[in-house]
């Protein structure tokens, strides 16, 4: 089976920088993703990490350490609009994605 | 525009009855999923599908069926046998296996309710 492990919920203010962390035990292990969703809204894609490192995309980094099962989700100069769930989800066999509960950030002005 | 197309967005089930949410891709997709997702938590894989005519059961297929004998199509039916329905429910799309590290791609969602 797969269970993921991230905070529930997450608070910062305007430009600054936040790392969610999220750990994960699994017994298929392709690589791990990241997803935003906006409240009630359907979940877009961030990264994708299959090798250790960093993985850079704009004002998002995704880190992994396979030997640690261990991952995190690094947002800088967060504005208003990153308020959202961040999910991180590991992907398994048959391109299937087991999803973490989320965590919530709240980016306050 | 390519993308998901989920409807409706908001569905009522009396009890005893079996409701269908439609799920159309026009991005040429091989795989499709449905996700079941209950407030504050994450996303639950119900079925999945690699090809067309060919379904496998995700973590909480208990309930549920689907079909899928088109590839643009990957209709979930919430049976009767469901007792707690109540949920938003996803579909996804990708471009499958052989690119596993392609992100899913997912519909706006179908919020389902017990009247």
């Amino acid at each position: 089976g797969q269970s993921l492990e991230q905070p529930s919920e997450v608070t910062a203010v305007e430009g600054a920088i936040v790392q969610i962390n999220c750990t994960y035990q699994t017994s298929g292990f392709y690589g791990l993703s990241w997803y935003q969703q906006h409240d009630g809204g359907a979940p877009t894609f961030l990264s994708y990490n299959a090798l250790d490192g960093l993985e850079e995309t704009g004002r998002f980094s995704s880190f992994l350490s396979r030997s640690d099962s261990y991952g995190y989700l690094l947002l800088q100069e967060l504005q208003m609009k990153d308020s959202a769930s961040y999910f991180c989800a590991v992907l398994g066999g048959y391109s299937t994605l087991t999803f973490g509960k989320g965590t919530m950030l709240l980016v306050s002005p | 525009d390519g993308g998901i197309t989920q409807s409706p967005k908001y569905l009522f089930r009396k009890e005893g009855q079996n409701v269908t949410l439609s799920c159309e891709q026009n991005l040429n997709h091989d795989a499709m999923y449905w996700y079941r997702q209950d407030p504050g938590q994450g996303l639950r894989l119900i079925y999945y599908s690699q090809i067309v005519n060919d379904f496998q059961k995700g973590d909480i297929a208990e309930g549920y069926s689907v079909s899928r004998e088109k590839k643009e199509s990957f209709p979930l039916t919430v049976t009767s046998a469901q007792k707690n329905p109540t949920a938003f429910y996803l579909c996804a799309s990708s471009l499958g296996q052989t690119y596993s590290n392609q992100p899913q791609h997912f519909g706006d969602g179908t919020r389902l309710s017990i009247l």
